[in-house]
């Protein structure tokens, strides 16, 4: 699975779009970005996940350029609860054995009252 | 729906101890992993089931981590005998088999066992 950039830390003012962005210059045509966060003390949550046409659902959206080098997560209307590590992640969208996800050290999302 | 239950959530032991972890995947989920997160970083693989047979263990230090799931079902972790290194949160997984990923075919987590070996 191709290697994935983040920035350490962010921050971001309560109610305001959060833009977590991820560069991913060696993505393969087959590969999908994925994104889950994980608050403190729990698990690691799924977000959401895109090839390359943007993405959205209830939680977040997700847009990648063109060449898909790089990918965007949004959050809308960030709240506090939303602080969190937030990791992009790449790889196959297979049903095969090999489900597994390669984690890097993510981004530290604070979103601040 | 209940999520990943693990247990013990915390659990504090000397050096050169034995220690178990249990986990409980969501129902009907054949598949299930165990991660390990030293602080600070992000989750490693340790190893991957499928029903009761192992598909990954490459990262599993075998001299002294053993992980079992006898039924297909629930899962334990052991660690024998502990190394100061081995202090981390063990995280278990599960997620469905044979559908395409993303949405509620992704991996469920559990929270996690936090272990400090003094």
């Amino acid at each position: 699975d191709a290697k994935t950039t983040q920035p350490p830390s962010m921050d971001c003012a309560e109610g305001r779009a959060a833009n977590l962005p991820c560069n991913h210059s060696t993505i393969s045509g087959n590969e999908y970005v994925y994104w889950y966060r994980q608050i403190h003390s729990q698990g690691p949550q799924y977000i959401i996940h895109g090839l390359k046409n943007n993405e959205t659902n209830e939680m977040a959206s997700l847009i990648i350029t063109e060449d898909r080098k790089s990918s965007t997560l949004i959050l809308p209307h960030a709240t506090l609860r939303d602080t969190a590590v937030y990791y992009c992640i790449v790889r196959v969208a297979s049903s095969g054995s090999a489900r597994q996800l390669t984690f890097g050290s993510g981004t530290q999302l604070t979103v601040l009252p | 729906e209940a999520g990943v239950a693990q247990s013990p959530r915390y659990k504090i032991i000397e050096k050169r101890q034995s220690v178990a972890f249990w986990c409980n995947p969501i129902s009907g989920h054949a598949t299930l992993y165990w991660y390990q997160q030293i602080l600070g970083q992000g989750p490693k693989l340790l190893i991957q089931f499928q029903n009761n047979g192992v598909v990954d263990d490459s990262q599993l230090p075998k001299d002294r981590f053993s992980a079992e799931r006898l039924k297909g079902v629930d899962s334990t972790l052991k660690i024998q005998p502990a190394k100061l290194e081995d202090s981390a949160v063990y995280l278990c997984a599960s997620s469905p088999w044979g559908r395409e990923w993303g949405g509620d075919n992704e991996q469920f987590f559990g929270p996690g066992t936090r272990l400090t070996v003094l």
